[in-house]
């Protein structure tokens, strides 16, 4: 168990449908990222935050939108969905300072769009 | 821009056997972070090792080890004694600079160990 939280585990939803996605960071974990898990496209890293600020920015649609709450649990808005969208959703976080850089990743959320 | 590339699809070892799993990369970041990630088929990502570009040898974590040649820019993942619960898909990824930058993602070897 790595610490970190992701909820619904699995989503199952219509093409045109919005959902969000949430994190539970692992506890001191200031740093979130989002990296999205298709067929095609492999791993890619979606949008970072560190500590309620946007980081970094990678191949997220503007159709997404991700946000770092407060008590740092983030949420990943998915908004207009369409079947290319059918992918494992993945949270990680990692320690502020770390310089080795390790994330901890959390189970995933699996997102099917019918 | 950093790329890392794992070049085997997929690989079959004996069961007890070492089996080494590839992945060159490319940076032009002076300072950078190496890592492998395991996923079984349960879908989790199980932090496996790292290694540091600076770091003098290489990193051992149990049954895996990195075999790091930074001047040929490959990081490839050494398993020993492979177990039938070794058998996933593998993933070498890297991140530049800091420690709070987000990782690359090789496309991953699916590893199949043999009884």
């Amino acid at each position: 168990d790595s610490g970190v939280t992701q909820t619904p585990k699995h989503l199952i939803t219509a093409t045109g449908q919005r959902v969000t996605l949430r994190c539970s960071p692992r506890s001191g974990d200031l740093s979130v990222y989002w990296y999205q898990q298709s067929l095609d496209q492999g791993l890619q890293f979606l949008i970072q935050y560190y500590n309620g600020e946007e980081r970094a920015k990678g191949n997220i649609l503007e159709r997404f939108s991700a946000q770092q709450f407060p008590d740092l649990h983030s949420e990943l808005n998915l908004s207009s969905l369409e079947l290319g969208d059918s992918a494992l959703y993945f949270c990680a976080s990692s320690v502020a300072g770390d310089l080795t850089g390790e994330q901890f990743f959390g189970p995933g959320t699996r997102l099917t769009v019918l | 821009a950093q790329k890392i590339t794992q070049t085997q699809p997929g690989m079959f070892v004996q069961e007890k056997e070492a089996v080494t799993l590839d992945c060159t990369y490319d940076t032009s970041d002076p300072s950078y972070g190496l890592f492998w990630y395991k996923q079984p088929s349960s879908g989790e990502m199980i932090f496996l090792i790292y290694q540091g570009s600076y770091d003098q040898q290489n990193a051992t974590e149990g049954r895996y080890s990195l075999n790091f040649q930074k001047a040929r820019k490959s990081a490839n993942l050494v398993i020993s004694a492979s177990q039938l619960g070794d058998s996933a898909m593998y993933f070498c990824a890297m991140r530049g600079n800091s420690g709070n930058t987000p990782l690359v993602f090789g496309k991953g070897t699916r590893l199949s160990v043999i009884a």
